[in-house]
């Protein structure tokens, strides 16, 4: 079955330290990949997208993905994390058999130490 | 205005009280899907509409109803709800056939006491 997996529920990085989230799926051909943002008590924003083309994305808010196709992986990344970066991410997959509609990770939460 | 408009922000009902959770989509969009979210679990899918017909219901109980009028407006009607209930609502928008990319909007927090 097709799946995607945050494998990270909880991430704690010190402010200025660098960042990554990690993201599998499980599919047979290449998806579209997401990565949304959700601040507390707020919606969710997309930070990035990956369709086609260079593997390496770039995003919003200085973070930054890569598409691994050989390990079905879509990790995050940002170089220096900034106390405001705290929040919940979420990858998302729309599988191309399932008419593009997203499957959601479970969320990793990132907490941000001064 | 422009995205997706949810309202109210917050709500607090009794389990014996209806009321109607709305939200709006500015961006052009043909289908809208409801999501929920409870504390320490993960986003669950409820409804998705396309071009105002309903066309994924996820064995969600019948006191939650939703209503698509036309493809800029959603609404979830409630009627006596439980505690468990209790949760972050939110709305997204999308295009059709494409590539699956969801516009969400700020959610609506509902408690039920």
């Amino acid at each position: 079955a097709q799946s995607v997996t945050q494998p990270d529920i909880h991430i704690t990085v010190s402010e200025g330290a660098s960042l990554e989230l990690r993201c599998n799926y499980s599919y047979g051909a290449t998806p579209y990949l997401f990565w949304y943002v959700q601040s507390p008590g707020q919606g969710l924003q997309l930070l990035l997208k990956y369709f086609s083309g260079d593997t390496l994305v770039q995003g919003i808010k200085g973070f930054e993905a890569e598409f691994k196709r050989s390990q079905s992986s879509f990790n995050l990344r940002k170089p220096s994390v900034h106390w405001s970066d705290a929040a919940e991410y979420f990858c998302a997959v729309a599988f191309n058999n399932a008419g593009n509609m997203l499957t959601f990770g479970g969320g990793t939460r990132l907490m941000v130490k001064p | 205005e422009t995205g997706v408009t949810q309202t109210p922000r917050h709500l607090v009902m009794g389990m014996t009280n209806k009321k109607s959770l709305k939200c709006e989509q500015h961006l052009g969009h043909n289908a809208m899907y409801w999501y929920k979210q409870s504390a320490k679990k993960p986003l669950e899918l409820m409804f998705v509409y396309n071009f105002k017909e309903q066309t994924e219901n996820n064995s969600v109980p019948s006191r939650f109803s939703p209503e698509c009028p036309n493809s800029s407006h959603l609404f979830l009607h409630l009627h006596t709800l439980q505690p468990e209930d209790s949760a972050l609502y939110l709305c997204a928008s999308s295009q059709l056939r494409g590539t699956g990319e969801l516009f969400f909007g700020e959610g609506s927090r509902l408690t039920v006491l």
